[in-house]
């Protein structure tokens, strides 16, 4: 399986709730990164995080990284209508220091109004 | 510009036909970078540009795919003898700095091409 998987595959809420999505790596990495990416569009990067940080906000975001575990969540609080898309966790691929990354399937999240 | 962008949006050509596709980063940005995504997936590396060579092409999947940089700005995508699985979306994306602990990339709304 591949480096960088989320879960759950999918997921489905009203506005207001919060979603949280997973994610699970295989190797050492220096960083994480998440994307959202609305159907049909092109990714927009939303938050990094450090190998050297355990959490990270930015505005109705936070991410979390467990390297002892390898895992990545990310928590999206009062959720609304707009944050229907996809998210990808991304991770260096092969040790790298450029942008070649590694992405999961994705979490498809749909918010009901 | 202000942002990554690709040309063309969509592409419809018959298998075996040459088809190309443009990116134009944001104006500065040193490092380009391909990527393709079929349905359903997250999207997968194909190349990686650091100014205007082929700094990492491992991702190609094959000869018939080969992409430019000739001056360090535009890159072209080239696919050859195209084939009903070359059908995807083909995204780029730019990045201000070498490394990602610099930044994140800024992808292009990609290329959504179907192969007949």
């Amino acid at each position: 399986s591949q480096q960088g998987e989320e879960d759950p595959q999918a997921l489905s809420i009203q506005e207001g709730e919060n979603a949280t999505m997973n994610c699970s790596y295989k190797t050492s990495i220096n960083n994480l990164q998440w994307y959202r990416q609305n159907s049909g569009r092109g990714l927009v990067h939303l938050i990094l995080i450090r190998s050297n940080e355990r959490e990270k906000h930015s505005g109705r975001l936070r991410v979390t990284l467990d390297t002892s575990k390898k895992s990545s969540s990310l928590l999206i609080t009062a959720s609304r209508a707009a944050d229907t898309a996809s998210y990808f966790c991304a991770t260096p691929a092969g040790g790298t220091s450029y942008g070649k990354l590694t992405f999961g399937q994705g979490t498809i999240l749909t918010v009901h109004p | 510009g202000a942002g990554v962008s690709q040309t063309p949006s969509n592409k419809v050509t018959e298998k075996g036909k040459y088809v190309e596709l443009r990116c134009d980063p944001i104006s500065g940005h040193t490092a380009l970078y391909w990527y393709r995504q079929s349905l359903g997936q997250g999207p997968e590396f194909l190349i990686y540009f650091q100014g205007t060579g082929a700094a990492d092409d491992s991702g190609l999947p094959n000869d018939r795919f080969f992409a430019v940089r000739p001056e360090g700005s535009v890159s072209t995508l080239k696919i050859q003898r195209t084939e009903r699985g070359d059908s995807a979306m083909y995204l780029c994306a730019s990045s201000l700095y070498r490394g990602t602990n610099t930044g994140e990339l800024f992808f292009g709304e990609g290329s959504r091409l179907t192969v007949l």
